[in-house]
């Protein structure tokens, strides 16, 4: 059962444009939601993260949107550049043995 | 080297043949895990050790054995693989995975391919 689900599984945007990435959850016990961008040939890194009891984070061009009621979060990629263009997996963490469930992952690629 | 390291970066091996994947941390920490990733599935876990002791086993086929002889190394022993076992293999390590909401860093992982 997949327990974080991810959507799109690849989108292109121009360059400047904005990339929206969504991801959603059931299960409550989840209580820590990190993003990582991982590039060819390498492995997944932290990009940004967020806790529950926020509903916004922005690193950067890059921010996390959190609605805890639909149990649902986003990543905005504002002013998308070319250098952006990686596979994004969206995560979320149980409190009680820290362990990680990733979302399937989303392709960005960013046209010049 | 810093970071986590994995030798090697590509692996192809028959079903009959015997592989070991290696990891090495040079992060200080005390936990390492191996993952699964399959091309547009989530990443899967597949064992942890903490401290050189196994503590998570996701119901990985007992072709697949783990060893972690000390806190910087974790080995990955193959045996008798099949075809969908090809896969990209993801080494991770974090300052401990029991004590702790530490961050996970990866390899850049071992590419297997299984004929």
């Amino acid at each position: 059962q997949q327990q974080v689900k991810q959507s799109p599984q690849s989108l292109i945007v121009q360059k400047g444009g904005i990339s929206i990435i969504n991801c959603a959850y059931e299960n409550t016990a989840f209580d820590y939601f990190p993003w990582y961008q991982q590039f060819p040939g390498k492995g997944p890194a932290l990009l940004i993260a967020i806790r529950p009891d926020v509903s916004e984070k922005k690193e950067g061009r890059f921010t996390i949107s959190f609605n805890k009621s639909a149990k649902q979060f986003s990543l905005h990629i504002m002013d998308s550049q070319p250098g952006d263009s990686a596979t994004y997996f969206c995560a979320a963490r149980r409190g009680q043995d820290y362990k990680l469930s990733f979302g399937a992952g989303t392709t960005v690629t960013v046209r010049a | 080297e810093t970071g986590v390291t994995q030798t090697p970066r590509h692996l192809v091996m028959g079903m009959t043949n015997k592989k070991s994947l290696k990891c090495e941390q040079h992060l200080g920490h005390n936990a390492m895990y191996w993952y699964k990733q399959s091309a547009k599935k989530p990443l899967e876990l597949m064992f942890v050790y903490n401290f050189k002791e196994q503590t998570e086993n996701n119901s990985v086929p007992s072709r697949f054995s783990p060893e972690c002889p000390n806190s910087s190394h974790l080995f990955l022993h193959l045996h008798t693989l099949q075809p969908e076992d090809s896969a990209l293999y993801l080494c991770a390590s974090s300052q401990d995975s029991r004590a702790g909401p530490y961050e996970q860093y990866f390899g850049p992982g071992t590419r297997l391919t299984v004929t």
